[in-house]
């Protein structure tokens, strides 16, 4: 109930295309949905995040796409670079669960 | 900016040592996680702390204890540190806000390897 389930685990996109990756949830008390960008030897980052009151959040080349009824999200990265070469983690809170919930994070590898 | 700093990015210790993770945040955050990473299994939460004092298991506590003597400082040990105990370690802190958490924010993380 309390996981939140990410895909895929590892991704490979040319530089200029579409990467997506794909979070699943069961907990519905869940209301908060952030995206993590982890480079290597860093910590994770707060990337873009969404509640469940919009179906949409666009920050820029990245957007969270949210289907409440599904229970899903996903993060869209337009025309990838090189640059956005890195882990990242998709991530759940709310409810009677207080702490951040992570998926299993995906590394993209964007080739030039 | 939040920061949460770690002591070390590196650190090499052998089996049976007892060793200390130090991590300070500047931004007067209640919450202080510790996470371990390992590859395919994401982020793994260790011990958390709502307040000083204050500790609580998280989901892989077996071979670790926490300190929090301060608002801004947690501390993780490894009693006796063994090789199942090399990864990526990285602490986070957050705030309450609304009745909820807000403001994850991890330091840059300790690679400890032990040998």
């Amino acid at each position: 109930q309390q996981q939140v389930k990410q895909s895929p685990q590892s991704l490979i996109v040319q530089k200029g295309g579409i990467s997506i990756i794909n979070c699943a949830y069961e907990n519905t008390a869940f209301d908060y949905f952030p995206w993590y960008q982890q480079f290597p030897g860093k910590g994770p980052a707060l990337l873009i995040a969404i509640r469940p009151d919009v179906s949409e959040k666009k920050e820029g080349r990245f957007t969270i796409s949210f289907n409440k009824s599904a229970k899903q999200f996903s993060l869209h990265i337009m025309d990838s670079q090189p640059g956005d070469s890195a882990t990242y983690f998709c991530a759940a809170l709310g409810g009677s669960q207080g702490n951040l919930i992570f998926g299993k994070g995906t590394k993209l590898s964007v080739k030039p | 900016d939040v920061k949460v700093t770690q002591s070390s990015r590196y650190l090499v210790k052998r089996t049976g040592e007892k060793v200390f993770l130090e991590c300070v945040q500047d931004m007067d955050h209640e919450n202080m996680f510790w996470y371990r990473q390992d590859p395919g299994l994401g982020l793994r939460l260790i011990y958390f702390s709502y307040d000083v004092k204050m500790k609580e298991k998280g989901d892989i506590p077996e071979g670790y204890s926490v300190s929090r003597e301060k608002k801004e400082r947690f501390s993780l040990i490894l009693e006796s540190a063994s090789t199942n105990q090399t990864s990526m370690y990285l602490c986070a802190s957050s705030l309450w806000h609304n009745g909820g958490q807000f403001g994850y924010t991890f330091g840059s993380g300790t690679r400890l390897t032990v040998v």
